[in-house]
């Protein structure tokens, strides 16, 4: 089946730094790949649409400038959190979207962000 | 606005027995209709995917039924077992945004032997 992989699946870091965050699909190409972040005991939220090639198209709420995503390669959809807040820290967690008409979405394991 | 709910309290059954979890979404016309697995601290697995046009889809011990009256789906697990416990999200595609999910809050389901 098709695998996604999420890297780091954890990270500290201190308030004011950035953070990268990388979504790969193993063994498929993924033309899109979402974004979503997760609060303890709440659904996931969709944050943004990545499409390889093309600017990211962002939810609303969501702002661009801090939460930059970048899609340079069918495999391969990078989030970065910039002056990262304790507010931020979450699950974030990142979908493929498999070609073929089947409109599933496998999901990556998540990666646990703290600010501290 | 468009809003999905799943019965936040956890879900408490016997081994061997059927668990049926509730999806009810409101001011929303979906295409389809998705129930993911999710266990603590790792990200959803796809189970199911159920169409508008669609009132029941089976897959092993899963059955995922539809009703666009109601607004409502529900999911069942037949001959539950405890690896089974975990928490079920069901996902709607949202209006006018293709592939985009909404989810639910999600519903934990603990089987006890």
């Amino acid at each position: 089946g098709a695998v996604v992989s999420q890297h780091p699946s954890w990270v500290i870091c201190k308030s004011g730094t950035s953070v990268k965050i990388e979504c790969r699909s193993l063994d498929f190409q993924a033309t899109t790949m979402f974004w979503y972040r997760q609060f303890p005991k709440q659904s996931l939220m969709l944050m943004a649409t990545s499409n390889e090639g093309s600017k990211a198209t962002y939810e609303q709420g969501v702002e661009k400038d801090k939460f930059l995503i970048n899609h340079a390669s069918l495999t391969l959809s990078t989030l970065t959190v910039t002056s990262a807040h304790p507010e931020d820290s979450s699950f974030y967690i990142c979908s493929a979207l498999t070609s073929g008409g089947v409109d599933e979405q496998f999901f990556g394991p998540g990666t646990r962000l703290t600010v501290l | 606005s468009q809003k999905i709910e799943q019965n936040s309290e956890a879900l408490n059954i016997q081994e061997g027995k059927t668990a049926t979890l509730t999806c009810n979404y409101t001011n929303y016309s979906p295409a389809y209709l998705q129930w993911y697995r999710q266990d603590p601290g790792r990200g959803p697995v796809f189970l199911l995917l159920i169409r508008e046009n669609e009132k029941e889809k089976r897959k092993e011990r899963l059955k995922v039924t539809f009703d666009t009256t109601l607004k409502q789906s529900l999911f069942h697990i037949t001959a539950s077992q405890p690896a089974d416990s975990a928490t079920y999200l069901c996902a709607l595609d949202q209006t006018g945004g293709y592939n985009k999910l909404i989810f639910g809050a999600g519903t934990r389901l603990a089987v006890h032997p």
